[in-house]
């Protein structure tokens, strides 16, 4: 079963910057596994963020962006804000089949 | 601006059927692919299925053999019936858009219970 493996915490200061990053059970995350990543606040639905590595959709804030990073998919928060507080997770397309990361839950302090 | 809408039973029995439908408005269900996730209380995101408006799907492995998934295009809808289930499929249900390589739009979600 694959596994797709996000860092469980994080802490940012508000205007820091941080990175996320997701990991394969199998290996080199690339471009081929379309990564999308989704933000999601309590109570609320995911909201997508980014798709296939680093496109961003109309609503997606100049602060988030995405990347390939030593054979992870990466999202990086750049001048965090407060509102930026929340689950994020990303999503690997496996040949048909979807698998979402575990999770990484960002606090702003 | 495309809007996803699920509805069903908030609560099924153990061993029954699941049933849930997505209402597509505001767009078109036809071009796109069609999915629903799910996410347990306190736990993450799970991806169910996809099917494409000419009906086409694609199931995760781990629930395939409980899972159908099917697509109403006279009605923009697409519906999911997860069978024998347990509590363990207890969730908030959702439905997404997908479509190339991106998931755009999402319903707010259902919360289904498996209790008797």
């Amino acid at each position: 079963q694959t596994v797709v493996t996000q860092e469980p915490s994080l802490t940012v200061s508000p205007g820091g910057t941080v990175t996320l990053t997701c990991a394969s059970s199998t290996g080199a995350v690339t471009s081929g596994y379309y990564p999308n990543w989704f933000q999601q606040k309590p109570g609320q639905a995911p909201r997508a963020l980014i798709y296939s590595t680093s496109n961003k959709h109309s609503w997606t804030p100049a602060r988030f962006s995405g990347s390939l990073l030593g054979g992870k998919a990466a999202l990086t928060l750049s001048g965090v804000q407060p509102e930026d507080e929340a689950e994020y997770y990303c999503l690997l397309y496996y040949g048909g089949a979807y698998v979402f990361g575990t999770g990484t839950k960002v606090t702003v302090l | 601006q495309v809007q996803l809408q699920e509805s069903g039973p908030g609560l099924v029995k153990p061993s029954e059927t699941l049933s849930l439908t997505c209402t597509v408005s505001g767009g078109s269900i036809s071009s796109y692919y069609w999915s629903w996730i799910r996410q347990p209380p306190g736990k993450g995101l799970e991806w169910i299925a996809y099917i494409s408006y000419s009906g086409s799907t694609n199931y995760s492995p781990s629930l395939k053999s409980r899972v159908t998934i099917s697509v109403d295009t006279s009605k923009n809808q697409f519906s999911l019936k997860l069978s024998s289930v347990t509590a363990a499929d207890t969730a908030v249900y959702y439905c997404a858009r997908v479509g190339s390589m991106t998931w755009d739009y999402w319903g707010q979600g259902t919360l289904v219970t498996v209790s008797s």
